[in-house]
């Protein structure tokens, strides 16, 4: 699975949009670019993935480089339920189950 | 919504102990997968299954075993609990049937302290 590089943490304040870079710049041409989040004490929460489309559900979107090696998950309207540890990982299907979790990013919403 | 639901979110047992991890799943998944989450050692793969009574370890299946006799419900066992075995413990599932790519959607977790 392609290595993942996240800042430690960022602050948004509540209604603006949460902006969460990632590098990926190993990720290979078969691995699609997940994100998760686990909220303290919870279980993580998957958001959102794709292989180089940019997507969109209705928790966030993702824009994903033409290169590919970096990518942004986006909160539109950040909410104090957002706090969490916002995990970016590359996985290829037969590796989608074999999670691992960086030290992610520590989204905090300030209101 | 997917829903993943584990039965307890705290336990305390005794070492030597035989504990059961229930979990069930309302979507009709047909994959489940039991980790372990550790300060400082992230998530670890302990077991997980494709189907009805079928049954596949994973990373680290030690000490551990599962039992799958119902498609929505995926059962870890700890045989004689061990202080080691102090965790919190996540159930997932996904859709399966050579979606490989679909989520995980993941269960709140058992904080399990053996004493």
């Amino acid at each position: 699975d392609a290595k993942t590089t996240q800042p430690p943490s960022m602050d948004c304040a509540e209604g603006r949009a949460a902006n969460l870079p990632c590098n990926h710049s190993t990720i290979s041409g078969n691995e699609y670019v997940y994100w998760y989040r686990q909220i303290h004490s919870q279980g993580p929460q998957y958001i959102i993935h794709g292989l180089k489309n940019n997507e969109t559900n209705e928790m966030a979107s993702l824009i994903i480089t033409e290169d590919r090696k970096s990518s942004t998950l986006i909160l539109p309207h950040a909410t104090l339920r957002d706090t969490a540890v916002y995990y970016c990982i590359g996985l290829s299907g037969a590796g989608s189950y074999q999670l691992t979790f960086g030290k992610g990013t520590k989204l905090s919403v300030i209101p | 919504d997917v829903k993943v639901t584990q039965s307890s979110r705290y336990l305390v047992k005794r070492t030597g102990e035989k504990v059961f991890l229930e979990c069930v799943q309302d979507m009709d998944h047909e994959n489940m997968f039991w980790y372990r989450q550790d300060p400082g050692l992230g998530l670890r793969l302990i077991y997980f299954s494709y189907d009805v009574k079928m049954k596949e370890k994973g990373d680290i299946p030690e000490g551990y075993s599962v039992s799958r006799e119902k498609k929505e419900r995926f059962s870890l066992i700890l045989e004689s609990a061990s202080t080691n075995q102090t965790s919190m413990y996540l159930c997932a599932s996904t859709l399966g049937g050579g979606r490989l790519y679909s989520p995980l959607h993941f269960g709140n977790g058992t904080r399990l302290t053996v004493t």
